[in-house]
């Protein structure tokens, strides 16, 4: 299995701030890397996949990079409905594993 | 409106059996495939296994084959998740969602863009 790790695994930010979440693949997964985002009760949802492709209806204040082995989400000017747990997830293999998860909290 | 309609909460005891259900509706439902996905307490999502409704053509992560059965009844439109068995450690919230697939620069990428709100098993005695 390809195993997705996330850094940091929670932080602390103010609404306006900017933030980065970063994913790091045990082997290259080339673009095959989606991120999500994940409220206490309420279904996940779908924000980029294809590394940077934004899904459809999500701000453009988030954005993801990277390829090969080494992501990143950018989330800019933070809003208040952000605050979740953020994770990312390799679609290259099966299973189809996903990072432990970040945590995104007010400070 | 595109959806996924879960099942509701179950309390069982360890042994017990329990199918659990994931309702499609708003588009056809034979197109995608349906995965579902694990989230014990306080931990993070894991990808159990996926479904074709059209064919049931199923494939497990290791981590789960041998210990759920993942089926589906496109007559119905819904997948099923079930234990023979349960255990304490199978207590999660579990989730299904459908996969899509898109296309970018000429390369096929798949995401889970649709879930259900997930349905509680709580397994104790």
């Amino acid at each position: 299995d390809i195993q997705m790790t996330q850094s940091p695994s929670s932080l602390s930010a103010s609404v306006g701030d900017s933030l980065t979440i970063t994913c790091r693949a045990s082997q290259s997964i080339k673009y095959n890397l989606n991120w999500y985002q994940h409220k206490p009760g309420t279904a996940p949802k779908l924000l980029i996949y294809a590394a940077s492709t934004l899904a459809s209806g999500v701000p453009s204040r988030f954005s993801g990079s990277g390829s090969g082995t080494d992501f990143t989400l950018t989330i800019s000017s933070l809003q208040p409905e952000d605050f979740a747990t953020y994770y990312c997830q390799q679609s290259y293999s099966s299973p189809r594993t996903f990072g432990q998860g970040t945590k995104v909290e007010i400070k | 409106e595109v959806q996924l309609v879960q099942s509701g909460a179950e309390v069982k005891k360890p042994g017990e059996s329990l199918k659990i259900s994931c309702k499609g509706s708003g588009y056809f439902f034979t197109s995608y495939w349906i995965a579902w996905v694990r989230q014990r307490p306080g931990k993070g999502l894991e990808w159990m296994g996926i479904i074709h409704p059209l064919d049931s053509d199923t494939r497990y992560s290791p981590s789960f084959q041998g210990q759920v059965t993942i089926s589906a009844d496109n007559s119905i439109n819904t997948a099923f998740l079930q234990w023979s068995r349960l255990k304490a450690s199978d207590t999660a919230m579990y989730y299904c969602a459908r996969v899509e697939e898109f296309h970018v620069l000429f390369e096929k990428f798949d995401a889970f863009d649709i879930w259900g709100l997930g349905t509680m098993v709580t397994v104790s005695s």
